[in-house]
């Protein structure tokens, strides 16, 4: 079946300027993650979904970043004000979700993100 | 507490031979260990996971060693051939905790080339 999918896979956009990526996740998978991964900081977590609610956003770097996830399914990650340390690979994954349960996380391609 | 330190940052092996990469973690609520696989431009894949109730785990030429006691587990691949080239990340996660969320807390990744 289709895996998780991501749009743009490359987006490169000028300080100050507002983006959004999207995510669309494996058919049924309740659960959805937000990662990023750039140079500096490696592979790091944003944002957790459980179905249409976000029970962890712990790791958003500031308020610029937000996230909502509609009908259980596709997820908008928005950035507004870009700023050039924003500039990282944007990762989505996504499981069958459930607490006490190891539910493998399946990746997307990612979207590139470039502040210029 | 959060962090899991992985090494080497780069590996250089031969083909045929066997490549180790090790990671080790502080966190002793976590109960998830997997490792990923990450070609250029591509989204990471999960290779194997283990949890800490099993000292190994085998799936082809991939072995995870766990030593659950020096908080350290180990990516072992036998027989390295060149296609097995990639960035490996190792990650932890929270699973049996009541409003555990899974996110996976990565390594900072090891760049293998294995050498015709």
């Amino acid at each position: 079946g289709a895996g998780v999918s991501q749009s743009p896979s490359n987006k490169v956009t000028e300080k100050g300027k507002d983006v959004e990526l999207r995510c669309d996740p494996i058919s049924g998978h309740t659960a959805l993650y937000w990662y990023r991964q750039s140079l500096g900081q490696g592979l790091e977590f944003l944002i957790y979904f459980q179905g249409n609610s976000a029970p962890d956003k712990s790791g958003l770097p500031s308020d610029r970043f937000s996230a909502e996830r509609t009908g259980g399914s596709v997820s908008t990650l928005t950035i507004q004000r870009t700023q050039q340390e924003d500039s990282a690979v944007y990762l989505c994954a996504s499981s069958r979700g459930g607490t006490g349960v190891t539910h493998e996380q399946y990746f997307g391609p990612g979207t590139r993100l470039t502040v210029t | 507490q959060q962090q899991v330190k992985q090494s080497p940052q780069s590996l250089i092996v031969q083909k045929g031979g066997i490549s180790i990469i090790n990671c080790a973690y502080e966190n002793t609520a976590f109960d998830y260990f997997p490792w990923y696989q990450q070609f250029p431009g591509k989204g990471p894949a999960l290779l194997i996971a283990i949890r800490p109730d099993v000292s190994e785990k085998k799936e082809g030429r991939f072995t995870i060693s766990f030593n659950k006691s020096a908080k350290q587990f180990s990516l072992h691949i036998m027989d390295s051939q060149p296609g097995d080239s990639a960035t490996y990340f190792c990650a932890a996660s929270i699973v049996n905790i009541g409003g555990a969320t899974n996110k996976l807390i990565f390594g900072t990744g090891t760049l293998l080339a294995v050498q015709p």
